[in-house]
């Protein structure tokens, strides 16, 4: 089955203490990106990758770090989490570099930051 | 710079009623325009999306949506409101070049028997 995947669903953390989120896609996809979803704000992209070893900021990238060593994984790392980012996070991939294409998104990881 | 705004944080219908998203997007170029739907406890799937061509657009699960390049709207559209349709309703625009979803607030559907 096709299908993005992501771990853990959700996370309890203590500010500082260092997390990553991983997200993986069995689509074959090049394009992978990591949204935010607050509420009354949609979601919001913090990073994306258009291919292995290539990645760039999103709107919000502050506090977060990616990485893209392998074409199906992309994980989201927070070195130092605060509680303003205690949210639902999102990863989702896409074919090839063509914004049109649909983009296949997670089930969702909801991170609480105390 | 791409934006999208949805008109209405919560929309709610009785069962059989019409549904009616509103949807209006700011873009500098022609944009590729999308409606996801997000099931509680569950990721985002796309319902449909328009590219190019025919201003129509069907999608899954009897959802339309029509753009309107004069009004810079993209409104979703149901004739007939079934339960299972009670769910979170995001628009989202994109530009060719574009390496991004640019999404809107989100519009909460809910059904009333």
């Amino acid at each position: 089955e096709a299908q993005v995947t992501q771990n853990p669903r959700y996370l309890i953390t203590v500010t500082g203490k260092k997390l990553t989120v991983t997200c993986s896609q069995n689509m074959n996809h090049e394009y992978m990106s990591w949204y935010r979803q607050d509420p009354g704000l949609g979601l919001r992209q913090i990073y994306y990758s258009m291919n292995v070893e290539v990645t760039d900021k999103g709107d919000v990238p502050e506090g977060y770090k990616v990485s893209r060593k392998e074409k199906r994984n992309f994980p989201l790392i927070l070195e130092s989490p605060s509680p303003n980012q205690t949210s639902l996070y999102f990863c989702a991939s896409r074919s090839g570099g063509t914004p049109y294409n649909e983009q296949f998104f997670g089930p969702g990881t909801r991170l609480t930051v105390l | 710079a791409q934006s999208v705004t949805q008109l209405g944080s919560h929309v709610s219908v009785s069962e059989g009623a019409l549904v009616l998203l509103r949807c209006n997007y700011s873009s500098s170029v022609p944009p590729y325009l999308f409606w996801y739907v997000q099931y509680p406890n569950q990721g985002l799937q796309l319902l449909l999306k328009y590219t190019t061509g025919a201003t129509l657009v069907k999608g899954i699960n009897g959802f339309e949506a029509e753009f309107k390049k004069s009004e810079t709207s993209f409104h979703l559209t149901k004739p007939s409101a079934h339960m299972s349709d009670a769910a979170e309703y995001f628009c989202a625009v994109s530009e060719q070049g574009a390496q991004k979803l640019v999404f809107g607030q989100g519009t909460r559907l809910t059904i009333n028997p």
